[in-house]
């Protein structure tokens, strides 16, 4: 099976911009869990997709947001970027297992 | 919520010697521990994971155990090899239908030729 896929790869942005990132998780996982990964803040949890639906969120301000589709696509949206929402995000897809399969990620570099 | 914390931050090993990380969690509600290796620039990679009714599982090199009591699991890295350098992160999550993984800090393992 092909692994989880995102798009873009490198991204970089002006400070009061939007960007939306692209997660395809491996064929067959309906859940996808979006996590940011900073040096100084590590692996944190977004938010995780289950059936188009979002299951759970952490801790993040409502300019994060997310969706997804019916392949079970999902999309995450950051709005008025921030110099501090320079990260590497990451997608995980899993279920029927809640074994998380992780994506190469998008850094994301706002100036 | 939960928290989970890693030690140590970093740790240096002679090839061929063993490497123990160590994890403690907070949540009790938590019932699945995965360990992930992460390389510079690439993905997180799965490398075990132990739930809540077992105490110990091994991988060939690899092995975690997990003290339900303590609030504990650990890492054991044995015959360690120069591709074990990394950093290793530890994770806890309630079982299914709660996907939500809580990292720790991370190490930085380091192997010495």
């Amino acid at each position: 099976k092909a692994g989880v896929t995102q798009t873009p790869r490198y991204l970089i942005k002006t400070r009061g911009q939007q960007v939306t990132l692209s997660c395809s998780p491996i064929s067959g996982h309906r859940s996808v869990s979006w996590y940011q990964q900073t040096p100084g803040q590590g692996l944190q949890f977004l938010f995780e997709y289950f059936s188009e639906t979002q299951r759970n969120k952490g801790n993040f301000p409502g300019r994060f947001s997310g969706r997804q589709f019916s392949n079970s696509r999902s999309e995450m949206n950051v709005s008025t970027l921030e110099l501090g929402d320079s990260a590497l995000y990451l997608c995980a897809s899993s279920f029927p297992t809640n074994e998380q399969y992780f994506g190469p990620g998008t850094r994301l570099t706002v100036t | 919520g939960e928290n989970v914390e890693q030690h140590p931050s970093t740790l240096s090993v002679q090839e061929g010697d063993s490497a123990v990380i160590k994890c403690t969690y907070s949540d009790s509600a938590s019932n699945y521990f995965p360990w992930y290796k992460q390389e510079l620039g690439k993905r997180p990679q799965l490398i075990i994971d132990i739930r809540s009714n077992v105490g110990e599982k091994k991988d060939q090199r690899i092995a975690v155990t997990l003290n339900k009591t303590a609030k504990h699991f650990s890492l054991h890295i044995t015959e360690t090899q120069p591709e074990d350098s990394a950093v290793y992160f530890c994770a806890a999550s309630e079982d299914f239908g709660n996907e939500k993984l809580t990292f720790g800090t991370g190490t930085r393992l380091t192997i010495i030729p």
